[in-house]
């Protein structure tokens, strides 16, 4: 059982379409982290929503907790080949030190 | 240079072998962490330290694997008699300790032959 659901799994868009990504668990976190990662690279964090509701903006990203914080979400603006790569949202649970846990992630490619 | 270092990049073995994998974490980061990352699949959590305690193993770290930060720096981890399963991205990450944040290495690529 995958305790954090991303969706869609692939996504293939044109340069300037705008998407929007999705995390999902049943489960309650105390924060969510979004990772890019590309191929043969290890994961980069991209932010950490802490506070139900919260929506963090970085650049042409807009990244969104649920308010129950069980979900979250990204939006990315007018994408650009360079947001091409694997995105990751991980959820950490009680702010201890234990692992985050990894969604499977969702990968975008973006042409141009 | 101050991010999360593995080494090395790639490795390729023959099955039945050793190996071993090299992690230094970013500068005073306590917590230090093994993921595994297979193809499609998002890191599985292998095992934690803060500082050179291992505090938390996963059920996936079986006894052909070991890790260990004797001085609460680096860490190494060790895959004993591999198998063709063991093909995957072995991934390393460190935190301070004050925010759930953690940083990753760039991998190390593992192929068993």
């Amino acid at each position: 059982t995958q305790l954090l659901e991303q969706s869609p799994q692939f996504l293939s868009i044109q340069e300037g379409e705008n998407l929007t990504v999705y995390c999902n668990s049943s489960s309650v976190f105390s924060s969510l982290q979004w990772y890019r990662q590309e191929p043969g690279e290890g994961p980069v964090l991209l932010v950490t929503v802490v506070t139900g509701g919260e929506v963090k903006k970085l650049k042409r990203l807009t990244f969104q907790f649920g308010d129950a914080r069980k979900d979250s979400s990204l939006h990315i603006t007018a994408a650009q080949p360079g947001d091409t790569g694997l995105y990751l949202c991980a959820g950490d649970q009680d702010q201890a030190g234990t692992a985050l846990i990894f969604g499977k992630g969702t990968t975008l490619s973006v042409s141009s | 240079d101050t991010g999360v270092s593995q080494d090395p990049r790639h490795k390729i073995t023959k099955r039945g072998q050793n190996v071993t994998f090299r992690c230094d974490p970013i500068s005073e980061h306590n917590r230090l962490y093994w993921y595994r990352q297979t193809l499609g699949q998002g890191p599985e959590f292998l095992t934690y330290f803060q500082n050179e305690a291992q505090l938390e193993k996963s059920r996936l770290l079986s006894d052909r694997f070991s890790a260990e930060r004797p001085k609460g720096s680096f860490s190494t981890l060790e895959i004993q008699r591999t198998e063709q399963g063991d093909s995957a991205m072995y991934l390393c990450a460190s935190s301070s300790g004050t925010g759930p944040e953690a940083f990753f290495g760039q991998g190390t690529r593992l192929t068993v032959v």
